[in-house]
């Protein structure tokens, strides 16, 4: 099945590290997106992107990167991780001309 | 941008009776209002969707409204069982990106 796959699953890294986060994508779409879920605050987004060269600023983008290698590749880095930023990230997808998104498995993020 | 807004934060149900959560959003361009189920630890699944030019959406146990006039949508489930505890988004957008409210609890208590 066509599907959207996020890795790592879980990482924990210490304050000031750089990391990557990488997701990729079977379905075809345009539109990779990257949230941040923390509890009692829902589902924020951080970056989007329509197609390889382009890049949008979500609502938190402050403290993350993001860089679209290809189609099925979008990948948020945090170039000084710090403790707030422990959270649960998801990347999503959609198509072109339509708003669902499908979300990957998640990644889990504990900065120490 | 756009904000929406999603109550009550936690609602707890009996099994067999109906639950109804809320959202109210502020961009009256937003034209697509779809409900994600989120159960624990899994990723946030689309569950049903309604566009801003029909006004009731059902599809099975699962019902949403929209009132285009007052900005607000709201999902219903009926005849609840315990499955259907879990956090639910609502969202609210274009064709271009989605505005997550923060979530509900939904417990089911068999």
């Amino acid at each position: 099945d066509a599907d959207v796959t996020q890795t790592p699953r879980n990482r924990i890294t210490k304050t000031g590290k750089r990391i990557m986060l990488e997701c990729s994508q079977t379905k075809g779409h345009d539109r990779m997106y990257w949230y941040r879920q923390d509890p009692g605050l829902g589902l924020r987004l951080i970056y989007y992107s329509f197609d390889v060269k382009d890049i949008n600023k979500g609502e938190i983008s402050d403290g993350y990167s993001v860089s679209r290698q290809a189609q099925a590749k979008f990948s948020l880095s945090l170039e000084s991780a710090i403790p707030n930023q422990t959270a649960l990230y998801f990347c999503a997808t959609s198509a072109l001309g339509t708003a669902e998104a499908f979300f990957g498995q998640g990644t889990r993020l504990t900065v120490v | 941008g756009e904000n929406v807004e999603q109550h009550p934060s936690t609602l707890s149900v009996q099994e067999g009776d109906s639950a109804v959560i809320k959202c109210t959003y502020s961009d009256s361009a937003s034209n697509y209002f779809p409900w994600y189920k989120q159960e624990l630890g899994k990723r946030p699944q689309l569950i049903i969707d309604i566009r801003s030019n029909v006004g009731e959406k059902k599809d099975q146990r699962i019902a949403v409204t929209l009132n285009k006039t007052a900005k607000h949508f709201s999902l219903h489930i009926t005849e609840t069982q315990p499955e259907d505890s879990a956090v639910y988004f609502c969202a609210a957008g274009g064709n271009n990106r989605l505005a997550f409210g923060k979530g509900n609890q939904v417990v089911v208590i068999p």
